[in-house]
């Protein structure tokens, strides 16, 4: 099993653009994560989804960020306007279901926003 | 708000030496309380998901213990090694992970 896919690993763009990062969980996995590493705040989850449903986005900033999950081997997180403070690791982690079951993280994202 | 505190923040350690570090977490509601291993440059990798009251979890020479009615688990390393050297994060679930800040492990040779 190749593990959970992030793309890009690093990202590098200019204040107000559109940034777009992807993940494959794992196959088999139904529950689908999205965190935020950044030093202030250690790691911190975004948005979380059950058979590719959003269960929790209280952790999602503000508007400008949205998450999607149209089918079960794919998601996207997406920042539109993005800001110098949304510079940070982004991963994305899998499991077979919340809560009881460990979770698989992918290689992270990192993202640098000028 | 539901917080989960980790101590040490950081700890230094000779190789060899035993060591062990504390989570706390909210004592209602328990669901589970999971241990992850995040060596630097790479991700967070799962060491034990814990559900019981009374819980013991071993893989090689790491253990980790469970008290569900006060609120805390240990994380034991027998004979420190260099590659043990890591952020190891415990995180606490009501169905969403919350972790906490991390005890950073260096093992001098």
């Amino acid at each position: 099993d190749a593990g959970v896919i992030q793309s890009p690993r690093h990202e590098v763009t200019e204040m107000g653009q559109e940034v777009t990062l992807r993940c494959k969980p794992i196959s088999g996995h139904n529950s689908l994560f999205w965190y935020r590493q950044t030093m202030m705040r250690g790691l911190e989850l975004l948005i979380y989804f059950n058979n590719n449903v959003p269960i929790d986005d209280s952790g999602m900033p503000e508007d400008r960020f949205s998450a999607k999950m149209p089918n079960a081997s794919f998601s996207t997180l997406k920042i539109q306007p993005s800001e110098p403070r949304d510079s940070a690791v982004y991963f994305c982690a899998s499991s077979y279901g919340s809560g009881v079951y460990e979770q698989y993280f992918g290689p992270g994202t990192r993202l640098t926003v000028t | 708000i539901l917080n989960v505190e980790q101590s040490p923040q950081s700890l230094h350690v000779q190789e060899g030496d035993s060591t062990n570090f504390t989570c706390s977490f909210p004592s209602s509601n328990f669901y589970a309380l999971h241990w992850y291993r995040w060596e630097t440059a790479k991700s967070p990798e799962a060491l034990f998901v814990m559900t019981l009251n009374g819980d013991e979890k071993k893989k090689g020479r790491i253990s980790a213990t469970l008290n569900t009615k006060e609120g805390y688990s240990y994380l034991y390393i027998k004979g420190s090694q260099p590659e043990d050297s890591a952020t190891y994060l415990c995180a606490f679930t009501t169905g969403k992970l919350i972790f906490g800040q991390g005890t950073t492990l260096q093992v001098k040779p």
